[in-house]
């Protein structure tokens, strides 16, 4: 059974920095894509990020190009996404996600992440 | 970027009874790379069908999946309690991925 946990979140300044990490355990395929996707309050699902398994591909939304990094560590079983700039309309529950391909098959509980003053 | 249309936003209905949730795309979603997702408060996503039709791993089978190119639905036959939620389609072959709106299926 694939488990996902993610951790990193909180309460951070508009401007500011946060890295959000998730830690993966029983995944059992090579070719596992990890993303994050976050759902601001009152609001649908937006996708952020996604990252390929061996790091080589990777694609953002426009939203948050140029400002934050996913990145992986596979000797750890993490995902990273280095959030910077922080907007307040940044706001959101994130949720790290994986699956065979595009598609996530499963996902973490996520971890809330508030831009505020 | 591929824009999805979901409706109707809400959907009211009875326990038992059927719903039909439509799901529009801007393009054409190569390969018919769509998927639907279940989403309760407090809980994360849960995949329900991808590829368009096929069926995620222990969804039951009164969920469906249909439609191609720019046109899908997801079909639910027989709703039972807990299955009132939101329901997400999502293309996952083009970046960048985009999810529709949503539509809620609220108890009637």
């Amino acid at each position: 059974e694939v488990q996902l946990v993610e951790s990193g979140g909180g309460l951070v300044q508009p401007g500011g920095s946060l890295r959000l990490s998730c830690v993966h355990s029983g995944l059992s395929s090579s070719s596992y894509w990890m993303s994050w996707v976050r759902q601001a309050p009152g609001k649908g699902l937006e996708w952020v990020a996604i990252i390929k398994q061996d790091g080589s591909d990777i694609h953002y939304a426009a939203s948050v190009k140029g400002r934050f990094t996913i990145s992986r560590d596979n000797a750890k079983n993490s995902v990273y996404l280095q959030m910077s700039s922080l907007r307040v309309e940044d706001t959101a529950v994130y949720f790290c996600a994986g699956g065979d391909g595009w598609t996530s098959s499963d996902w973490g509980q996520g971890t809330l992440v508030t831009v505020s003053s | 970027e591929i824009v999805l249309t979901q409706s109707p936003g809400t959907l009211s209905l009875s326990p038992g009874e059927r719903a039909t949730l439509s799901c529009r795309a801007s393009q054409n979603v190569e390969n018919n790379y769509l998927a639907w997702y279940q989403k309760k408060p407090g809980q994360p996503p849960r995949l329900l069908i991808d590829d368009a039709f096929r069926r995620a791993i222990g969804i039951p089978d009164r969920f469906s999946g249909s439609g191609s190119g720019t046109d899908f639905t997801l079909s639910i036959t027989r709703l039972e309690p807990e299955d009132f939620a939101v329901y997400y389609c999502q293309q996952c072959a083009t970046s960048p991925l985009t999810f529709g709106g949503g539509t809620r299926v609220e108890i009637k």
